[in-house]
């Protein structure tokens, strides 16, 4: 299994700026996924970030409010801009397993906006 | 859209089995899954099941799937307290190429 790391764990902030969320995985890995979990809600796909590649956006989700890094096959960042309270909620990174049928996840990273 | 269903809520009895359904909508779903998330934690993959398979069992873990009737069910054995989380099921889409989630079930179980 993969072993994800994501920082920062928890944050509060304040509406209008900006968080950048950093995701670390322990081996080398083709396709990271960033992840929304809402208050009490399942978890929505934002998007997919290949290296070398732009990455690319689910329905309802833009890249000027949710730019992505992928610098390379084992790091990605995923960026909260010009923030509401409306964007607190729970980001996960998530990435696909050695045989491509699994999906392991990271501890997420917990977004209050005041 | 695709949609995947799951009732929100389970109590148990400790030492009791439990059993968490879950409906799916993609006849062209390749895998299914079950992930637990513990209170402030992300979500830890528990198994998953490839859809030509009927069960597959894992400890005190059993899934059960009807591919006819778009039906995933996991079975836990003897319940812990240890066990009360959140179960969300998941398929991979074919036809999205992605995972969709449930909103998951929050199992209590209790003494």
């Amino acid at each position: 299994s993969a072993v994800i790391s994501q920082k920062p764990s928890r944050d509060i902030c304040q509406r209008g700026t900006s968080l950048t969320i950093q995701c670390q995985v322990d081996s080398q890995v083709t396709m990271m996924f960033w992840y929304r979990q809402q208050p009490g809600q399942s978890l929505t796909l934002i998007a997919t970030a290949n290296q070398g590649s732009e990455a690319t956006y689910e329905s309802g989700f833009v890249i000027d409010k949710f730019p992505i890094s992928r610098p390379n096959l084992t790091f990605s960042t995923l960026t909260v801009s010009n923030m509401s309270p409306e964007d607190s909620s729970i980001y996960l990174c998530s990435v696909e397993g050695q045989g491509g049928t699994e999906a392991f996840f990271g501890q997420g990273t917990r977004l209050t906006v005041v | 859209g695709e949609d995947v269903e799951q009732s929100l809520f389970l109590s148990v009895r400790e030492g009791d089995s439990s059993v968490i359904n879950c409906t799916y909508t993609d006849s062209s779903s390749t895998y299914l899954y079950w992930y637990k998330q513990e209170p402030g934690a992300g979500l830890q993959l528990l198994t998953y099941i490839f859809s030509n398979m009927d069960m597959k069992q894992d400890q005190r873990l059993t899934v059960l799937l009807n591919k006819k009737d778009k039906h995933l069910s996991l079975r836990i054995a003897d319940t812990q307290t240890g066990d009360s989380a959140i179960y969300f099921c998941a398929e991979f889409s074919g036809g999205y190429n992605k995972l969709i989630f449930g909103a998951g079930t929050r199992l209590a179980v209790h003494p």
